[in-house]
């Protein structure tokens, strides 16, 4: 079936803009995560979320950085006011996870990533 | 606090060696749960494998191995009789059981770039 897909795979912006990232997991993983890779940080997480309940955006660098999901599927990272520290390849990733049973967990599979760059 | 190390910031070896990624993780959690992931030069990051915590059987798939050691912290990786195609950039990552949600964030190391030299 479809993987994880993202648009755009690249976003050249000037500094000061905001951008949208949009992401479109699998079908039926209920659970959806953003993580940024770059140079200097290497992967880091910045937000998930997990059916109905509230986001956990506790890896948000600032309060310039916001994701929504509308519906339970489709996600939208926006980053305002857009500073070049920012630029970086921003990953999606979506698993199937919904009540943990133990024992089990819920393999993340990601998106192409956005390579975002702020000039 | 959570955190994962690879000691290991490039590997280059030459086609049909055998090479060992180590992995090292800190976490408080009981029951937590380990990845390994590939990132081809294509960029898209491909899950290897999961081990849970409370299962520390090693697990071998095709050239692919995996040491599992909860009493030294690790999980080292092997890739025997490497190839070309195995070059790439390999993580590790950590998360932990957090209530019942399924969901789990994930903690990486800095990655071991692999070069594999025909």
């Amino acid at each position: 079936g479809a993987g994880v897909s993202q648009s755009p795979s690249n976003k050249v912006t000037e500094k000061g803009k905001d951008v949208e990232l949009r992401c479109d997991p699998i079908s039926g993983h209920t659970a959806l995560y953003w993580y940024r890779q770059s140079l200097g940080q290497g992967l880091e997480f910045l937000i998930y979320f997990q059916g109905n309940s509230a986001p956990d955006k506790s890896g948000l660098p600032s309060d310039r950085f916001s994701a929504e999901r509308t519906g339970g599927s489709v996600s939208t990272l926006t980053i305002q006011r857009t500073q070049q520290e920012d630029s970086a390849v921003y990953l999606c990733a979506s698993s199937s996870g919904t009540r943990l049973v133990k024992g089990t967990s819920y393999e993340q599979y990601f998106g192409p990533g956005t390579r975002l760059t702020v000039t | 606090a959570q955190k994962v190390t690879q000691a290991q910031t490039e590997i280059s070896v030459v086609e049909k060696e055998d090479v060992t990624l180590d992995c090292v993780y800190e976490t408080r959690d009981t029951t937590y749960y380990l990845f390994w992931y590939k990132q081809p030069p294509s960029g898209e990051l491909v899950f290897l494998i999961r081990r849970n915590s409370f299962d520390e059987q090693n697990e071998i798939s095709g050239r692919y191995s995996w040491n599992f050691q909860k009493s030294t912290s690790s999980f080292n990786f092997t890739i025997t009789a490497s190839q070309v195609v195995d070059s790439a950039v390999y993580f590790c990552a950590l998360s932990a059981q957090k209530g019942i949600q399924g969901a789990q964030k994930l903690v990486f190391g800095q990655g071991t770039r692999l070069t594999i030299n025909p």
